[in-house]
């Protein structure tokens, strides 16, 4: 298995570029979740995915979109980069327990 | 709300001793879970250990022990016989059961293991 993976790892992205990252999960779990980490801000949520079809807002969703059109994938979308956004970005998804599997993260720069 | 408070933004120790890193936690509820994840400078976010609040064993993942103190509402993680590559951030998570796995990460506790 290759777990929770995530589409790019880097990306430098022009303010009013938008962009989509793509988190892939093989594990068959119903809920995902997109992350943002901040220096000295710990995680926070974004959005998150009960299941296929279904998306809720986190903690800081404005800024972001995000589609769970099949049940492996969580897209995150940026429409219009702002330099805020500038960011790692973690996706994660949830097995037995709540434990939360994540991904490796992608580092966006946002100029 | 529930909040989550690592009150101890970097720590040090020596290879091979033992380190505690604290967490204290804010909640009404009596029934939820606690985390801690790893980061190494890799970035990847690993799971340490987990803790269900109904049970008063405190968890044990070889090398890495946690102090549970339910009516304090402290939840330090003990590294023993510490090795280089404990060298990480710590995070400290919080978890009620029922809100769709929404995890409340405190800010981090980043240790480094000196030679």
């Amino acid at each position: 298995n290759a777990g929770v993976t995530q589409t790019p790892k880097f990306r430098v992205l022009k303010t009013g570029q938008s962009m989509t990252l793509l988190c892939a999960q093989d594990m068959n779990h119903e809920y995902m979740y997109w992350y943002r980490q901040d220096p000295g801000m710990g995680l926070r949520l974004i959005h998150y995915s009960v299941g296929e079809g279904t998306t809720a807002k986190g903690e800081v969703p404005d800024g972001y979109n995000v589609s769970r059109l099949k049940k492996q994938n969580f897209l995150l979308g940026l429409e219009s980069a702002a330099p805020s956004q500038t960011s790692v970005y973690f996706c994660a998804s949830t097995g037995v327990l709540y434990e939360q599997y994540f991904g490796p993260g992608t580092r966006l720069t946002v100029t | 709300a529930q909040t989550v408070t690592q009150s101890q933004p970097e720590m040090s120790v020596q290879e091979a001793e033992t380190v505690t890193l604290s967490c204290t936690y804010d909640t009404s509820e009596n029934n939820y879970y606690l985390f801690w994840y790893k980061q190494p400078p890799s970035r990847q976010m690993i799971l340490v250990i987990r803790q269900e609040a109904y049970k008063q064993q405190n968890a044990t993942e070889n090398r890495f022990s946690v102090n549970f103190q339910k009516a304090a509402k402290s939840f330090s993680l003990k590294i023993s016989d510490s090795q280089l590559g404990d060298t990480a951030m710590y995070f400290c998570a919080f978890l009620l059961p029922g809100s769709q796995g929404n995890l409340i990460f405190g800010k981090g506790t980043k240790l480094s293991v000196k030679p």
